[in-house]
């Protein structure tokens, strides 16, 4: 069983949809949660981080983490075109000093 | 500021070639690590290093080398390349906050990626 579950998708909405991107973990020894967006023949480029249970916003973008479910999520409101990307969760286990990634979800805002 | 730069950016090689992937990044960053990219296996960690002389194994360490003995640069090697090594490559650093020892808990800055192909 992998660390770390990632939703598959793919996902295609409409323009202005909310979005939303899910991730569960079995290690309680991930302490840090992040999302990575990675545009087509791209690196993955950070786009939310955080250590706490709970929520937190940036412009469009929300992360939610709750430890005792061992489960993240991206929320995405008001999407437009230019999200269209894949999205990577990605846990840290500080003692072991490595990311563990989820496989991604590939999202398509239509216009 | 490049950030992480990565060379080449393609390559094919015969199955038995050996290649080194170059990676520099000019963060000071203490952290590097070398991923793979697969179709439906996300990424996965080849190898890492937590600072200039210091590497270790990652999750999928075999048929390849590294070595750290710069702040700068990372190189990957494959030693005698095989199909099972098309990939796209991905080189990462981070700033590692205390001694190399310590936690590492800041994001990951990467690379544009080697897209590797083995016939």
């Amino acid at each position: 069983q992998k660390e770390v579950e990632q939703d598959p998708g793919p996902l295609s909405v409409p323009e202005g949809a909310i979005v939303s991107l899910n991730c569960t973990y079995s290690n309680s020894a991930f302490q840090y949660f992040m999302w990575y967006r990675q545009y087509s023949r791209k690196g993955p480029e950070l786009l939310m981080y955080t250590y706490s249970s709970g929520n937190k916003e940036d412009g469009r973008f929300t992360a939610q983490v709750d430890k005792s479910s061992k489960y993240i999520s991206l929320f995405i409101r008001d999407s437009q075109p230019s999200d269209s990307a894949t999205y990577l969760c990605a846990m840290v286990n500080t003692n072991a000093g490595k990311s563990t990634f989820g496989d991604g979800t590939t999202l398509t805002v239509k216009p | 500021n490049a950030g992480v730069t990565q060379t080449p950016k393609f390559q094919v090689l015969k199955t038995g070639q050996s290649m080194t992937l170059q990676c520099a990044q000019d963060m000071n960053h203490e952290y590097m690590s070398w991923y793979r990219q697969d179709p439906g296996m996300g990424l996965r960690l080849i190898h890492y290093s937590v600072g200039a002389g210091i590497t270790d194994q990652g999750e999928v360490p075999n048929g390849y080398n590294v070595s750290r003995s710069t702040t700068e640069d990372f190189p990957l090697r494959l030693l005698s390349a095989a199909p099972s090594q098309t990939s796209v490559y991905f080189c990462a650093s981070s700033y590692s906050i205390g001694v190399p020892s310590s936690s590492y808990n800041s994001p990951l800055h990467f690379g544009n990626g080697t897209r590797l192909t083995v016939t």
